[in-house]
C-alpha cells in the first residue's frame, strides 16, 4: 500500500503557463515532504522542502502548499520552461525513530511544450 | 568534489550470479542509502546507514546486503540475482543520519542492472 501517491503519472503543459502537480499521503504522521526533480540518466535532485508547520513555501518560481487536513500536498511551477521538463518525485518522513527514512512517489513527468 | 558516484553505470548478470553496485560520496556525510527505481513505483528505500558500522533494512531489503566500513563508502550486494530485482539502482546520501529525512540527500547517477 503505497503511502504517498502521485495520480497523475504524466503533465503536458504549454511554455509560460503555470504547471500543478499533486501529492497525497496517508500517513498521518509525515510531518515533512520533499520535492525531487530527475532528469533521464541522472540522479534525482532537491527541488523545495516543506515541514509540517507551514502551509506554504516559496523558492523562485517554485512554490509548494501544503493541505495537512486533507493529507495534499502540490507543487506550482510559474512560469513553466522546456527546462522544466523531468519526472518530478514527491517525498514524505516522519518524526522520531524512523526521521531517517524517505518514502517517495510514483512520480509525475512534467512536458513544457514549447 | 566529485559528490556521490556509482559504479558500474549499466550491468547485464545472468540469474544466480552475484555481484556488488560500488557507492562513494566525498562529502562527508554521516547517511547513505540505497533506492531502487522501478516504473509506477517511485523510488523505494533498500537500505541505509546512519554512520560507519551502521546500517538498518528499508522498504524492500531482500535479496540484498550492505555494509559501510567506512563513511565515503556504501556498497550494496546482489548475492543471486533474480529477474526481479531487474531495476536502476540510486546511491544517496545526506549530511545527518537521524535528520536524514529533513535534509537534502544527494544522488549519484544510477545504475542499470538488467538480470536474465
Amino acid at each position: 500500500d503505497q503511502q504517498v501517491k502521485q495520480n497523475s503519472p504524466s503533465l503536458s503543459v504549454q511554455e509560460g503557463r503555470i504547471s500543478i502537480l499533486n501529492c497525497d499521503y496517508t500517513n498521518s504522521m509525515f510531518d515533512y515532504f520533499l520535492w525531487y526533480k530527475k532528469y533521464p540518466a541522472e540522479g534525482p535532485t532537491f527541488l523545495i522542502s516543506i515541514s509540517s508547520i507551514k502551509d506554504k513555501n516559496e523558492d523562485g518560481r517554485f512554490t509548494v502548499f501544503l493541505n495537512k487536513s486533507a493529507k495534499h500536498l502540490s507543487l506550482h511551477i510559474v512560469p513553466s520552461q522546456p527546462g522544466d521538463s523531468a519526472v518530478y518525485f514527491c517525498a514524505a518522513s516522519e518524526l522520531g525513530e524512523y526521521g531517517n527514512k524517505l518514502v517517495f512517489g510514483a512520480g509525475t513527468i512534467l512536458r513544457v511544450k514549447s | 568534489n566529485a559528490g556521490v558516484t556509482q559504479t558500474p553505470k549499466f550491468q547485464v548478470l545472468k540469474t544466480g550470479q552475484s555481484m556488488t553496485l560500488q557507492c562513494a560520496q566525498d562529502m562527508n556525510h554521516e547517511y547513505m542509502s540505497w533506492y531502487r527505481q522501478d516504473p509506477g513505483m517511485g523510488l523505494r528505500l533498500i537500505h541505509y546507514s546512519v554512520g560507519a558500522g551502521i546500517t538498518d533494512q528499508g522498504e524492500v531489503p531482500n535479496g540484498y546486503n550492505v555494509s559501510r566500513s567506512t563513511t565515503e563508502d556504501f556498497p550494496l550486494r546482489l548475492l543471486s540475482a533474480a529477474p526481479s530485482q531487474t531495476s536502476v539502482y540510486f546511491c544517496a546520501s545526506s549530511r545527518q543520519g537521524r535528520l536524514a529525512g529533513r535534509e537534502t540527500q544527494y544522488f549519484g547517477p544510477g545504475t542499470r542492472l538488467l538480470v536474465l
